[in-house]
């Protein structure tokens, strides 16, 4: 079974900083994906990026990256230059395609607020 | 982009009563859909994947006879909550894969509120 752990419930960042959500994964599959969400206040689900296992690559979008340490299991995400928006719960997913069927396996969730 | 279209946003109604929601597709083909259900403050936890066509595949502890799902279209998932108590009360969302691409990320519905008086 593969497992997904945010250690930080909550965090702050002032706005313009950079803050890094942490994220670690337990599984014996060797190919994977990883993914972030955001979940704003309407609740709607927001992917904010992804990475897949087999690729050495940061994915980078915008303001946002990842560092991606496969034999770790590590898989944070940088927000850079915050702002006021970017206040939600960030979610860390693993998915793991064929027979396990292409489900989303959610960490906790790390609340985000961005203050002026 | 892909859309998925999830209905009713909000539900109120007395305890004993079933409540469909529905979950569409509307610009691709979705032989798999995911339904999920979200706590307050809380991640979401996968309860269900259905399959068009075929049984729905139900998470260790969901009640298959409690949510009952139908998937009869590419298009189409139905999450039926049979019976309705005030502890099934909370926040479903559904999300569909594209067929055609394997390892495309999963397109989340606007979720529905289910309130159970």
């Amino acid at each position: 079974a593969q497992t997904v752990t945010q250690s930080q419930p909550e965090m702050s960042v002032q706005e313009a900083e950079t803050v890094t959500l942490s994220c670690t994964y337990d599984t014996s599959e060797s190919n994977y994906y990883l993914f972030w969400y955001k979940q704003p206040p309407s609740r709607q689900m927001i992917l904010v990026i992804r990475q897949e296992a087999y690729k050495q690559q940061n994915a980078t979008e915008n303001r946002f990256s990842v560092n991606f340490q496969k034999a770790a299991k590590s898989f944070s995400l940088k927000i850079s230059d915050s702002q006021l928006g970017d206040t939600a719960m960030y979610f860390c997913a693993f998915m793991v395609g064929g027979n396990s069927g292409y489900a989303l396996n959610f960490g906790k969730g790390t609340s985000l607020l961005v203050t002026p | 982009g892909a859309v998925v279209s999830q209905h009713p946003s909000r539900v109120i109604c007395k305890s004993g009563t079933s409540v469909k929601i529905e979950c569409r597709s509307l610009d691709f083909q979705a032989t798999t859909m995911f339904w999920y259900r979200q706590f307050p403050k809380k991640s979401l936890m996968l309860m269900a994947t259905s399959n068009e066509g075929s049984k729905a595949t139900y998470e260790q502890g969901v009640e298959k006879d409690k949510f009952l799902i139908n998937h009869a279209s590419l298009t189409l998932s139905t999450l039926t909550v049979t019976s309705a108590h005030p502890e099934d009360s909370s926040f479903y969302i559904c999300s569909a894969r594209d067929s055609g691409y394997s390892n495309q990320p999963q397109h989340f519905g606007d979720g529905t509120r289910l309130s159970i008086l």
